[in-house]
């Protein structure tokens, strides 16, 4: 069974800029949930998808949006990036919930300059 | 709010020695997880723990879970440096599932 997959792996962008990255989960999985990791604020919740509807959201601004395609596949999108939102970008795909054991996927390395 | 702390925070042990990590979480939770990372890498999913009194062990490593108490613990038997990474506890149940700060295990030879 092929593990859950992110692309790009690596992404350079300046101030300003947006970006959207893209996730696909594990065959069968319906939830797809998003973290940011950073080394200062650890490993954040940003929201998860479910039926291509958002059913959970942490605490980030609305610059950080998503969405959930018929097939499970998840983007999200960050606009107006800033320097703080340099992190490692991880997708994880459940059966039903977030709750559900979690598969990751190899994360994108976002780097804002 | 779902608070989960991991302790310690950071762990440098020697070879051969055994350590425990803690998870105490605020808020009821029938199920936790353990996930390790290594540096650069996502994060790999270590234990399931389902229900109150649970132990699953692989390895070197054997978790446990006391939702009474909302204690969860991670024992490391006889560390040996291919364990060196971080490792995270994650407790859910219905729709939360929130990580810890992660215990960042350093086994020295």
């Amino acid at each position: 069974k092929a593990g859950v997959t992110q692309t790009p792996r690596y992404l350079i962008k300046t101030r300003g800029q947006q970006v959207t990255l893209s996730c696909s989960p594990i065959s069968g999985h319906r939830s797809v949930s998003w973290y940011q990791q950073t080394p200062g604020q650890g490993l954040q919740f940003l929201f998860e998808y479910f039926s291509e509807t958002q059913r959970n959201k942490g605490n980030f601004p609305g610059r950080f949006s998503g969405r959930q395609f018929s097939n499970s596949r998840s983007e999200m999108n960050v606009s107006t990036l800033e320097l703080g939102d340099s992190a490692l970008y991880l997708c994880a795909s459940s059966l039903v919930t977030r709750s559900d054991e979690q598969y990751f996927g190899p994360g994108t390395r976002l780097t804002v300059t | 709010e779902l608070k989960v702390e991991q302790n310690p925070l950071f762990l440098s042990m020697q070879e051969g020695k055994n350590y425990t990590i803690y998870c105490n979480y605020s808020t009821t939770s029938d199920r936790l997880y353990w996930y390790r990372q290594d540096p650069g890498k996502s994060l790999e999913s270590l234990f399931v723990l389902l229900s109150n009194g649970a132990v699953k062990q692989e390895g070197r490593l054997m978790a446990s879970l006391d939702t009474k108490a909302r204690l969860s613990t991670l024992h490391i038997t006889a560390a040996v440096h291919d364990l060196s990474a971080t490792y995270f506890c994650g407790p859910g149940g219905g729709n939360a599932l929130t990580f810890g700060s992660g215990t960042r295990l350093q086994v020295q030879p």
